[in-house]
């Protein structure tokens, strides 16, 4: 039973363009949300994170929004980059951080130049 | 100022061997993360260790799987008698402790990819 369901599985999209990832979970004691970046070969990094007092967090180019009724959060990456060809994980834990993440299976986004 | 380091890089080992992977956390972080990412999965979590302790192996398979953080040098993740669904990366991360609750960010390292043969 997969815990946090994440889609589209891939997405191209043209430079300029707005990218979407959606998550959606299933565990009501999830407590922090954050999405990961991972490049071929390397490991994923953390982009932005949110907490179900919130409901939407924005860090330069890149918004989480989150519906805790609906139990969904989504990534969005305004001027999406050539650079930004990745692949995207959502992820959550129910203890407050990080030590035992449940993670999606990824997002691999390609943005065309 | 290193990130987590994590080595070998690459490893092959048949069936039947042994696999050491290794990972030294960033500095000043006490508490080691490893998880596992089998290709087009996102990543299991398997341990979550602090020095000379095993905070949380609730995510490794019960045979065969092994992790220590020693009071000195990096922690290990050991797979005895490997199988080819071991084949997998195998990724290290660290954070440090804050008060009561550990803070949210890891770092990861750059993973080991085991492939057996």
């Amino acid at each position: 039973q997969q815990q946090v369901k994440q889609s589209p599985q891939s997405l191209i999209v043209q430079k300029g363009g707005i990218s979407i990832i959606n998550c959606a979970y299933e565990n009501t004691a999830f407590d922090y949300f954050p999405w990961y970046q991972q490049f071929p070969g390397k490991g994923p990094a953390l982009l932005i994170a949110i907490r179900p007092d919130v409901s939407e967090k924005k860090e330069g180019r890149f918004t989480i929004s989150f519906n805790k009724s609906a139990k969904q959060f989504s990534l969005h990456i305004m001027d999406s980059q050539p650079g930004d060809s990745a692949t995207y994980f959502c992820a959550a834990s129910s203890q407050g951080g990080s030590e035992k993440l449940v993670f999606g299976k990824g997002m691999k986004l390609t943005v065309n130049p | 100022n290193a990130g987590v380091m994590q080595n070998p890089r690459h490893l092959v080992r048949r069936r039947g061997q042994e696999a050491r992977l290794r990972c030294s956390p960033m500095k000043g972080h006490s508490h080691v993360y490893w998880y596992r990412q089998l290709p087009e999965e996102g990543l299991k979590f398997m341990v979550y260790l602090q020095k000379e302790n095993i905070i949380d192996e609730s995510g490794m398979p019960k045979e065969r799987f092994s992790a220590e953080f020693p009071k000195e040098g990096p922690s290990i993740l050991r797979i005895q008698q490997v199988v080819r669904g071991d084949s997998a990366a195998y990724f290290c991360a660290s954070s440090f402790f804050k008060g009561t609750a550990t803070v949210g960010e890891l770092f990861f390292g750059e993973g080991s990819r085991l492939t057996v043969l």
